[in-house]
């Protein structure tokens, strides 16, 4: 399996334009999730999907951040307008789960962002 | 949210073993113990989990105390490429996994 896939790797922008960050899961897992890092907030969980459907969004900072997941392979997080202070690198996981219990995360490579 | 201690950093000489305690005392009894690793930029990375029992892989090995308010990940023989930042978390209030700071692993010759 090819692991997790995210795209693009790098992203530079100007504040104001719409960011869109797009992820494909490890196929079979019904688990995904949306993670920002940067230096002084460290690792965050923005929101994660159980079957395609949103379970938990209370780490999204604020209604400029959206995220959908139209199919089982494929993700998106979408930052509109973006902002300096969205510059980070963010991190797109998926799992196995059972029921509601999720196993190991296998993390992607990740997309740095850059807003100016 | 999960809450976990975790030294900022440690050194380690290669072909010693790493021992990376952490500090887990809000765990509630059905809640797993995780622990991962991110090297440089790259993604983190699962290394193992446990509930009560100790557990050990190809990676590692996991200690859990008896009353399972903290851990110790055991890295048997370090090598340079085990340098990285390692988290340990825990699945606090269903399951999400909340990183803390970590401990910065320096592996040196």
């Amino acid at each position: 399996d090819a692991g997790v896939i995210q795209s693009p790797r790098h992203e530079v922008t100007e504040m104001g334009q719409e960011v869109t960050l797009r992820c494909k899961p490890i196929s079979g897992h019904d688990y995904l999730f949306w993670y920002r890092q940067t230096m002084m907030r460290g690792l965050e969980l923005l929101i994660y999907f159980n079957n395609n459907v949103p379970i938990d969004d209370s780490g999204m900072p604020e209604d400029r951040f959206s995220a959908k997941m139209p199919n089982a392979s494929f993700s998106t997080l979408k930052i509109q307008p973006s902002e300096p202070r969205d510059s980070a690198v963010y991190f797109c996981a998926s799992s196995l789960g059972k029921g509601r219990y999720p196993y190991e995360q296998y993390f992607g490579p990740g997309t740095r962002l850059t807003v100016t | 949210d999960a809450k976990t201690t975790q030294p900022p950093s440690m050194d380690c000489a290669e072909g010693r073993a790493a021992n990376l305690p952490c500090n887990h005392s809000t765990i509630s009894g059905n809640e797993y113990v995780y622990w991962y690793r991110q090297i440089h930029s790259q993604g983190p990375q699962y290394i193992i989990h446990g509930l009560k029992n100790n557990e050990t892989n190809e990676m590692a090995s996991l200690i859990i105390t008896e009353d399972r308010k903290s851990s110790t990940l055991i890295l048997p023989h370090a090598t340079l490429r085990d340098t990285a930042v390692y988290y340990c978390t825990f699945t606090g209030g269903g399951n999400k996994l909340t990183f803390g700071t970590g401990t910065q692993l320096k592996v040196e010759l």
